[in-house]
C-alpha cells in the first residue's frame, strides 16, 4: 500500500545535539512537506520540497535544515539552532490530480529535550 | 501572509446533536479545502476535502464552501463521544507551498 513512513515515533535529544527525521513515501508524489505542531497549536511549516534537489524554507525554518536526494526522502534536521525543539513533528506530501490537490500525512515524530 | 482562521473553542455539544464546525481563509487562490480529525498525541486524519462551491456529504459528514464569503464549515450529524478531537481546517492549490492550516478546533461531545 502506498503511504508516508516517518520514523522514529519517539525521538530524545541532548542540549546541543542535531537530530534527523526521516520521512520516506511510496505515493510517487513530487511534494514534500515539514510541520511542526505545538501543544494547542496548528500545524506551522517549516520547509517544503517541489522537487527533487529544491526546497524552499517556510514560515519557521530557522535552525532546522532538510535534504531532498531522491523523490520519495525528505529527511529533517534539527540543529543546535534550533532553541525550541520540543514538538510533534509531521511530514506530508501532496499531489495535483485532475485539478485537485490531495494530501497525505505520515503518522508523526514527536521530539523531546532532555 | 495566508491564514486560515478557526475558533479554538473548545465547542460542547450534546452526543446525537450536530456539531458545526466553522473556518474563514484569507487567499482566494485557495482551491482545495480539507478537513482533519486529531485525537491528541495522533497524526491528522482527513476527513473531508471539498473543492466546488456548495455542500458535499460522507456519512454523518457534510463540508460546506462558500467562496465567495471565503468560509468553508464541517457538520457532524449524529454526534458521537468518539467524534471528540481536535480539527483541523486547511487550504491549499493556490501555490506551491502546500496547505495552511487553522489552529484546530477542540470538540467535546458531552454523553
Amino acid at each position: 500500500d502506498g503511504g508516508i513512513t516517518q520514523s522514529p515515533k519517539y525521538l530524545f535529544r541532548k542540549e546541543g545535539q542535531n537530530v534527523t527525521l526521516s520521512c520516506e513515501q511510496n505515493l510517487n508524489h513530487d511534494a514534500m512537506y515539514w510541520y511542526r505542531q505545538d501543544p494547542g497549536q496548528g500545524l506551522r511549516l517549516i520547509y517544503y520540497s517541489q522537487i527533487v534537489n529544491d526546497f524552499q524554507k517556510g514560515d519557521i525554518a530557522e535552525g532546522y535544515s532538510v535534504s531532498r536526494e531522491k523523490k520519495e526522502s525528505f529527511p529533517l534536521t534539527v540543529t543546535s539552532a534550533q532553541k525550541n525543539p520540543t514538538a510533534f513533528y509531521l511530514c506530508a506530501s501532496t499531489q495535483t490530480v485532475r485539478g485537485v490537490l490531495e494530501a497525505f500525512f505520515g503518522q508523526g515524530t514527536r521530539l523531546t529535550v532532555v | 501572509q495566508k491564514e486560515v482562521e478557526q475558533n479554538s473553542g473548545p465547542l460542547s455539544v450534546p452526543e446525537g446533536a450536530i456539531a458545526s464546525l466553522n473556518c474563514t481563509y484569507s487567499d482566494r487562490g485557495s482551491q482545495s479545502f480539507f478537513w482533519y480529525r486529531q485525537y491528541s498525541g495522533k497524526s491528522p486524519e482527513l476527513i473531508m476535502f471539498i473543492y466546488s462551491n456548495g455542500d458535499k456529504e460522507d456519512g454523518r459528514f457534510t463540508a460546506q464552501l462558500n467562496k465567495a464569503s471565503q468560509y468553508v464549515s464541517l457538520l457532524i450529524r449524529d454526534s458521537q463521544p468518539s467524534d471528540s478531537a481536535t480539527y483541523l481546517c486547511a487550504g491549499g492549490g493556490g501555490g506551491a507551498d502546500g496547505l495552511t492550516f487553522g489552529k484546530g478546533t477542540h470538540l467535546i461531545i458531552q454523553p
